[in-house]
């Protein structure tokens, strides 16, 4: 199994601020990484696919980028409506994992 | 649109059986491929199984095989997620969610179900 791991798995942080959540994968994934965001009592929501596509409605704010093992999810300016858990997922290798998740809020 | 909408929340004693169910709309429903996603209270997700309507070809996660059944009915556009003897350790929430490539069963989630939640409570 492919282990993923997500760092931090916290962070707070003030309205306009660049935020960063890195994820890792135990193995090489290639580009097959997804971002999904998950507000609280609320489904998950695709925003990033193949580690750097912006799914069609989703702000500019948002973008990914990496491959191989090391990936990077930013959003370039918080807004409030942004508190949330951020997920990446791999589908790779089966079965396809998330990562543990980064709960990010505002300060 | 394209939508998801499982059943409502359930109630269940340990030892019972459960049947929840995923009812597609908005697009060719055995052209794609419906997963199920499991989430614990206060955790993260995990991705339990997924099956296409079309041909009944099911998989598994090793952690959840011969712990829960995937089915489909595509006369009916559904998709369900059974168990035959709950556990106190199968509350959780529950997803469903549909690749968004046809045919593809691996590749990113979009859209999801709203979630049914499961208790399991003596």
């Amino acid at each position: 199994d492919i282990q993923m791991t997500q760092s931090p798995s916290s962070l707070s942080a003030s309205v306009g601020d660049r935020v960063t959540i890195t994820c890792q994968a135990s193995q090489d994934i290639s580009n097959y990484l997804n971002w999904y965001q998950q507000k609280p009592g609320k489904a998950p929501k695709l925003l990033i696919y193949d580690a750097s596509n912006l799914e069609t409605g989703v702000p500019s704010r948002f973008s990914g980028s990496g491959s191989g093992t090391d990936f990077t999810f930013t959003i370039s300016s918080l807004q409030p409506e942004d508190i949330a858990t951020y997920y990446c997922q791999q589908y790779d290798n089966l079965p396809p994992k998330f990562g543990p998740g980064t709960k990010v809020d505002i300060k | 649109e394209v939508q998801l909408v499982q059943s409502g929340a359930e109630v269940k004693k340990p030892g019972e059986s459960l049947k929840i169910s995923c009812k597609g709309s908005g697009y060719s429903f055995t052209s794609y491929w419906i997963g199920w996603v499991r989430q614990m209270p206060g955790k993260g997700l995990e991705w339990m199984g997924i099956i296409y309507p079309g041909d009944s070809d099911t998989r598994y996660s090793p952690s959840f095989q011969g712990q829960v059944t995937i089915s489909a009915d595509k006369s009916i556009s559904t998709a369900y997620l059974q168990w035959s003897s709950l556990k106190a350790s199968d509350t959780a929430m529950y997803y469903c969610a549909r690749p968004s490539l046809a045919g593809q069963p691996y590749n990113w989630f979009d859209p999801w179900g709203q979630g049914t939640l499961v208790t399991v409570s003596s």
